[in-house]
């Protein structure tokens, strides 16, 4: 039982378009949110962070928004750049445990 | 050095082998990770290390038995693999508080068993 769904598995996105990556999670009670970036053959990174006490979290080129009613997250890239391709993954969690989705690949074409 | 070390970066071993994966965090950090990427499937947890004590072993086969000696090192122990236990074994770190937690993490070890 997934606890953190991420539908899409993959994702193209022409370059200096937004990109934007969807999540959706069980569990009400958490309470803090993070996405990883994941190149092949490397550890996952983390990229940005949201508390559930705000709805909106933004750093540089990618903001995370968050609706708790909906059990929802997403995280937009914009402009996306062909760095920026690679799988992304949301996860959340307690302080000592955190659960990730299934990632979804993101391809930022030329 | 920063960050989280692994090694080895890759590693073949037979069923029958022994061998152990080894992680270093140079953060400062007292919780330690070992997590499991196979193909196509979400990233499982298998073993969480809190100040140096096993807090969480998620249901995770005797043939993978972790060792934490302190809080900067973390050891994966591997006997008697089978083929399906070939993936991509990643040790990340975090800093335990109140609240929310980043993780960070090592660059893996990608096993395969033959």
């Amino acid at each position: 039982d997934q606890q953190v769904k991420q539908n899409s598995p993959s994702l193209s996105v022409q370059e200096g378009r937004i990109s934007i990556l969807n999540c959706d999670y069980t569990n009400s009670m958490f309470d803090y949110f993070l996405w990883y970036k994941k190149y092949p053959a490397e550890g996952p990174t983390f990229l940005i962070s949201i508390s559930s006490i705000k709805d909106k979290n933004e750093d540089g080129r990618f903001t995370v928004f968050l609706n708790k009613s909906a059990k929802h997250l997403s995280l937009h890239i914009v402009p996306s750049q062909p760095g920026d391709s690679a799988v992304y993954f949301c996860t959340t969690g307690t302080a000592s445990k955190l659960t990730f989705g299934t990632g979804t690949r993101l391809q930022v074409t030329l | 050095e920063t960050g989280v070390t692994q090694t080895p970066r890759h590693l073949v071993m037979g069923m029958t082998n022994k061998k152990s994966l080894k992680c270093e965090q140079h953060l400062g950090h007292n919780a330690m990770y070992w997590y499991k990427q196979s193909a196509k499937k979400p990233l499982e947890l298998m073993f969480v290390y809190s100040l140096e004590e096993r807090v969480e072993n998620n249901s995770v086969p005797s043939r993978f038995s972790p060792e934490c000696p302190n809080s900067s090192h973390l050891f994966l122990h591997l006997h008697t693999l089978q083929p399906e236990d070939s993936a991509l074994y990643l040790c990340a770190s975090s800093q335990v508080k109140g609240g929310g937690t980043e993780a960070f993490f090592g660059q893996g070890t990608r096993l395969t068993v033959v």
